[in-house]
């Protein structure tokens, strides 16, 4: 386990649903990060956390809602997705944002499919 | 731009033998260069970094990466591989500059490795 986990794992929503994803990391790290993984494509940086404030958002729609309420939740929340927003969203944490060699520590993603 | 290009989509080795996956980039300035394995149903989980210093780095699994700086490279090596070793292999690059900013890592498209018993 990389102590990172998300909830849920898997997750089948129709067009006007509103769903929510949440990650959550015991490693004391104050960065946190979405990303959105779909098959043979890069992955998608789409939001940055450092100490609960938003450093980065990465041209996201705004259906993608991110939350960050402390420095050890994050939070996807979803509404009026599109069929190609179906992919696996990553969560990931790391020690200081600003420190270009850190690793990432990932989660095990949300499967999400949208009918 | 910053990028990082994996020019195989899927790698076949037999067991045993040595493998090499490879990864190129792009950044402006000196580059932080990382490898990460996805196993199936799993989230990335870092394999090794290339920082500053010996060009050839080892990682977790008995992994090993060289720095060629003049080739833009970067490749993932095993002298042998295992059937576990099947995975898929993400190369990443971060530009190694302290401006107080977020610095954006960049991952490449993955490369699925598949060892043959």
């Amino acid at each position: 386990e990389t102590g990172v986990t998300q909830t849920p794992r898997h997750l089948v929503m129709g067009m006007t649903n509103k769903k929510s994803l949440k990650c959550e990391q015991h490693l004391g790290h104050n960065a946190m990060y979405w990303y959105k993984q779909s098959a043979k494509k890069p992955l998608e940086l789409m939001f940055v956390y450092s100490l609960e404030e938003r450093v980065e958002n990465n041209s996201v729609p705004s259906r993608f809602s991110p939350e960050c309420p402390n420095s050890s939740h994050l939070f996807l929340h979803l509404h009026t997705l599109q069929p190609e927003d179906s992919a696996l969203y990553l969560c990931a944490s790391s020690q200081d944002q600003r420190r270009s060699n850190e690793k990432l520590f990932f989660g095990s993603g949300t499967q999400l499919s949208v009918l | 731009a910053q990028s990082v290009a994996q020019p195989e989509d899927q790698v076949n080795v037999a067991e045993g033998n040595p493998l090499t996956v490879k990864c190129t980039y792009s950044v402006s300035g000196n580059p932080y260069l990382f490898w990460y394995v996805q196993y199936p149903n799993r989230g990335l989980q870092f394999l090794l970094k290339y920082i500053t210093g010996d060009n050839l780095v080892k990682g977790s699994y008995g992994f090993e990466a060289e720095f060629n700086k003049s080739q833009t490279s970067f490749h993932l090596k095993k002298p042998s591989a295992l059937v576990s070793d099947s995975a898929l292999y993400f190369c990443a690059v971060r530009a190694a500059l302290n401006s107080g900013g977020y610095q954006k890592v960049t991952f490449g498209t993955g490369t699925k490795l598949q060892v043959i018993p």
